[in-house]
């Protein structure tokens, strides 16, 4: 059965520290994996990952993916209070299929 | 900016009741999809549409049905809302000629079931 698992589900820390969350998937005729971060109410879209050890960077956030051994990870250097949020790691398979993991609560103390 | 708008915003219903909810694009996308969230499982998808005469069911269909009314409205009925569709509903689009993959979401409906 095809399955996205995110780790940690959630993950309190101070502002300045760096946090790296964790996307592993096992997804039938995988095409990309997909982070977003979620606020409020909408899941806003960060980053596309297609190709193994391209490193996706926009900001303090960088993303990557390895394709052999099944998993993405997503940086945040010097976080701030306002990257606290639900992070989602989604991942396309084939035809529509897109399996969401649960998602990371990440909170920044100030 | 183009937007994917959901109405209503918040729903409080009774058990055995008919809601719809409803959403609409100005982004020109072909593709629209209804997703639920719900505390610890994550999104998943009820319905999608690729085109106007398209509809396809998701992974929990069940006790939902949808109408594509044009490119750019697609609805979602609870034909007999039951307490265990309680949950935050939303409503995406996707582009195919940039592969598809990426999701815009509107800012979702929290329905409650009583």
């Amino acid at each position: 059965e095809d399955k996205v698992v995110q780790s940690p589900l959630s993950l309190v820390v101070h502002e300045g520290d760096t946090v790296t969350l964790n996307c592993s998937y096992e997804v039938t005729n995988f095409r990309s994996l997909l982070w977003y971060k979620q606020e409020k109410k909408a899941p806003t879209f960060l980053f596309m990952l297609t190709s193994s050890g391209i490193e996706k960077k926009s900001g303090r956030l960088s993303s990557i993916l390895d394709k052999k051994e099944l998993f993405s990870i997503l940086n945040i250097t010097a976080t701030q209070t306002g990257d606290s949020a639900i992070y989602l790691c989604a991942v396309w398979g084939l035809f529509v299929k897109i399996i969401f993991g649960k998602g990371t609560r990440l909170h920044i103390l100030p | 900016d183009a937007d994917v708008t959901q109405t209503p915003r918040n729903r409080i219903t009774k058990t055995g009741k008919r809601i719809m909810l409803e959403c609409s694009q100005t982004k020109g996308h072909d593709r629209m999809y209804w997703y639920r969230q719900d505390p610890g499982l994550g999104l998943r998808l009820i319905y999608y549409s690729f085109d106007v005469k398209d509809i396809n069911k998701g992974e929990i269909s069940d006790g939902y049905s949808v109408s594509r009314q044009a490119q750019a409205k697609f609805s979602l009925s609870l034909e007999s809302a039951i307490p265990n569709q309680t949950a935050l509903y939303f409503c995406a689009t996707s582009d195919p000629g940039t592969g598809g993959e990426k999701l815009f979401f509107g800012s979702g409906t929290q329905l409650s079931v009583l």
